[in-house]
């Protein structure tokens, strides 16, 4: 069975930095894309960022760009996302993502999603 | 480039609902389905248009034409309340993904 578990998730100042991790089991970790999706409180889905299998390729959503830091290690079968210069609006559950293909591209296909953490910014 | 979705649909038991999303790059792009349901993930339940993945009840079927794709579910039972979002690619890059804002399906 394909688990993804997200941790590193709490309330942090606007300005300050934060780590989220994603253990994932069940599947060939290091054979697909992986994604994080953010849901802001009452609100839709929104794409944050994306990494190819091998690291290769990685693309963010520009609402994060040159903040956020997709990245993974396949030995661990880990994903993470770095956040730095946090601001209020990025106050979200965060969704750690299985894609369907070897790349992150909006024609990829976000097949198992883990469970989410949460994240507060605010001071 | 959005994607748009009707805020609500609401069906009685047994009924069929339909929810549609449409967007200029459909006649190009395939589109995806996922369900919400309330306090969960999302969960893909269509996928490439048509393509329903492995566990997901034969009720839920998927259609597009033009610029319009469209869901349906047959026989609505109160285990299909959730929202429904819908997600396509946009043809002028490779990112940014597109979501549309999601149709709450209310089961009567």
């Amino acid at each position: 069975e394909v688990q993804l578990v997200e941790s590193g998730g709490g309330l942090v100042q606007p300005g300050r930095s934060l780590r989220l991790s994603c253990a994932a089991s069940g599947f060939a970790f290091d054979d697909y894309a992986m994604h994080w999706v953010r849901q802001a409180p009452g609100k839709g889905l929104e794409w944050v960022s994306g990494i190819s299998l091998n690291s290769g390729s990685i693309g963010y959503a520009d609402s994060v760009k040159g903040r956020f830091t997709i990245s993974r290690d396949n030995a661990k079968n880990s994903l993470y996302l770095h956040m730095n210069s946090l601001r209020p609006e990025d106050t979200a559950f965060y969704y750690c993502v299985k894609g369907l293909t070897s790349s992150p591209y909006n024609t990829d296909v976000l097949d198992v999603w883990g469970q989410g953490t949460t994240v507060t910014v605010s001071s | 480039y959005d994607l748009t979705q009707p805020p609500s649909v609401s069906v009685s038991p047994g009924q069929t609902a339909r929810i549609t999303c449409s967007g200029d790059a459909l006649p190009k792009h395939y589109v995806h389905w996922y369900q919400q349901k309330a306090g969960q993930a999302p969960v893909l339940v269509m996928k490439k248009d048509t393509e329903r993945p492995s566990g997901i009840s034969e009720r839920f079927s998927g259609s597009s034409s033009g610029t319009t794709a469209t869901l349906d579910i047959s026989g609505v039972q109160a285990e299909d309340e959730a929202d429904y979002y819908c997600q396509s690619a946009d043809s002028r890059s490779t990112y940014p993904w597109v979501f549309g804002g999601g149709t709450k399906l209310t089961v009567l």
